[in-house]
């Protein structure tokens, strides 16, 4: 059974840090892995989509990395700033238009 | 790009009552709708695997008898909760699959935040 775990769980920073989270999945057969952002009380905005043949996707001051054979991508966030406050999930999907297995997440704090 | 709209985003009911709600795909396709829960600081947990005029799959320990599951169109499914009770307080979100291409990424509706006093 698929397991998603993400470390840490919280974490906070100065603003203007640069910061990496992590997320490690237990299969490595999986169709692709997403990041995604949770604002409180909010649905989930896709951040990066990366497919199991890809090894990184970046947008803008965000870069996802993943390594499919050890079950583990990276979420690097570059220049933090207080918007960044969130909490990150991490969902690996085992075929496509499966559903998502997702991490529980990682509570980002920024402070300026 | 594509959209999912999930209604209500809130809700506040009795003990007891049914609560119905809804989640849209506004501009795709989609065969498939994926039903979650999320519990404070937990993850979001698949309660049911939607398909566009069959009966839902439901995941171990979700009771099919209590969220009612309908998805008679490409664009709209429903979750209804019946005979809510308190500890079915959670966030519910929906998501999406297009119809085509078949690897495009799941499409997240805002999520209904449900409270049953």
């Amino acid at each position: 059974k698929q397991e998603v775990t993400q470390i840490p769980a919280a974490l906070s920073v100065p603003e203007g840090e640069n910061l990496v989270l992590n997320c490690s999945f237990t299969d490595s057969a999986i169709y692709n892995l997403q990041w995604f952002r949770q604002d409180p009380g909010k649905g989930l905005t896709s951040l990066l989509l990366i497919q199991s043949s890809q090894r990184e996707q970046t947008s803008g001051r965000l870069n996802a990395s993943l390594d499919k054979s050890s079950g583990r991508s990276t979420l690097y966030i570059a220049a933090s700033q207080p918007g960044d406050s969130a909490t990150y999930l991490c969902a690996v999907s085992p075929k496509a238009g499966t559903a998502l297995i997702f991490g529980k997440g990682t509570t980002l704090s920024v402070s300026s | 790009g594509a959209v999912v709209s999930q209604h209500p985003s809130w809700v506040i009911c009795k003990s007891g009552t049914s609560v119905k709600i809804e989640c849209r795909s506004l501009d795709f396709q989609a065969t498939t709708m994926f039903w979650y829960r999320q519990f404070p600081k937990q993850s979001l947990m698949l309660m049911a695997t939607s398909n566009e005029g069959s009966k839902a799959t439901y995941e171990q320990g979700v009771e099919k008898d209590k969220f009612l599951i309908n998805h008679a169109s490409l664009t709209l499914s429903t979750l209804t909760v019946t005979s809510a009770h308190p500890e079915d307080s959670s966030f519910y979100i929906c998501s999406a699959s297009k119809v085509s291409p078949y690897n495009s990424p799941l499409h997240f509706g805002n999520g209904t935040r449900l409270t049953v006093t």
